[in-house]
């Protein structure tokens, strides 16, 4: 079985500040991890992706399998940057299985 | 065309009404995904095709019944739903290139739906 986890449901940091959100996840076997996210009345739309290892508005995410986590960074945020964002694996089946979400409020 | 397109954006329904979504992409993606989406909540998976074949239903009630008709059109027949399946119905597509990695996921505006 594949999970993922977002242990934050909520994040509030301060415009300028850094921001992680955390993602852990469960899969046997060697998973693809990606990042979505959907700005408000906006479409889910990909983010990044571990295999392509880009830098997307500034965000940067990297796979850590000791520790199953795919932690998604920013060294400083912008207000434009609130959204949910959610994490998503993708197993053997190729299906998509996404955390709760983590809802980002980037203050001014 | 680079986007998922879904039809209509709002729905209401009754218990006994019949009704379909559809979705639409001229990306030339093969693999079409259906999901449903509570409040607040992450986009669960209903059914994958797969060159227009049903590769994946995952375990939805048959008040749901996807169609394909071709390889850019998806569709989702409702009939007598009840009020616990209101949510907003996202469709998405990928390549379906078949290779060692998974194809990115494009995903439409969804249709929210609600049954009275």
């Amino acid at each position: 079985a594949q999970r993922v986890t977002q242990p934050e449901k909520l994040l509030s940091v301060f415009k300028g500040a850094p921001v992680e959100l955390k993602c852990n996840y469960s899969y046997s076997g060697s998973p693809e991890l990606f990042w979505y996210v959907q700005y408000s009345r906006q479409r889910l739309q990909l983010l990044l992706r571990h295999i392509s290892r880009e830098s997307i508005k500034g965000f940067t995410a990297d796979l850590n399998k000791g520790e199953t986590s795919f932690h998604l960074k920013k060294p400083f945020a912008q207000e434009e940057d609130s959204a949910m964002y959610y994490c998503a694996l993708s197993g053997s089946a190729r299906q998509l299985t996404f955390g709760s979400g983590t809802q980002l409020t980037v203050l001014p | 065309d680079t986007e998922v397109t879904q039809t209509p954006k709002h729905l209401v329904m009754g218990m006994t009404n019949k009704k379909s979504l559809k979705c639409e992409q001229h990306m030339g993606h093969r693999a079409m995904y259906w999901y449903k989406q509570k409040a607040k909540k992450p986009p669960e998976l209903m059914f994958v095709y797969s060159y227009e074949k049903l590769s994946i239903n995952e375990s939805v009630p048959s008040r749901f019944s996807p169609e394909c008709p071709n390889s850019s059109l998806l569709n989702l027949h409702l009939h007598a739903l009840q009020p616990e399946d209101s949510a907003l119905y996202l469709c998405a597509s990928s390549q379906d290139s078949g290779g060692s990695q998974s194809d990115t996921q494009y995903f439409g505006p969804g249709t929210r739906l609600t049954v009275l």
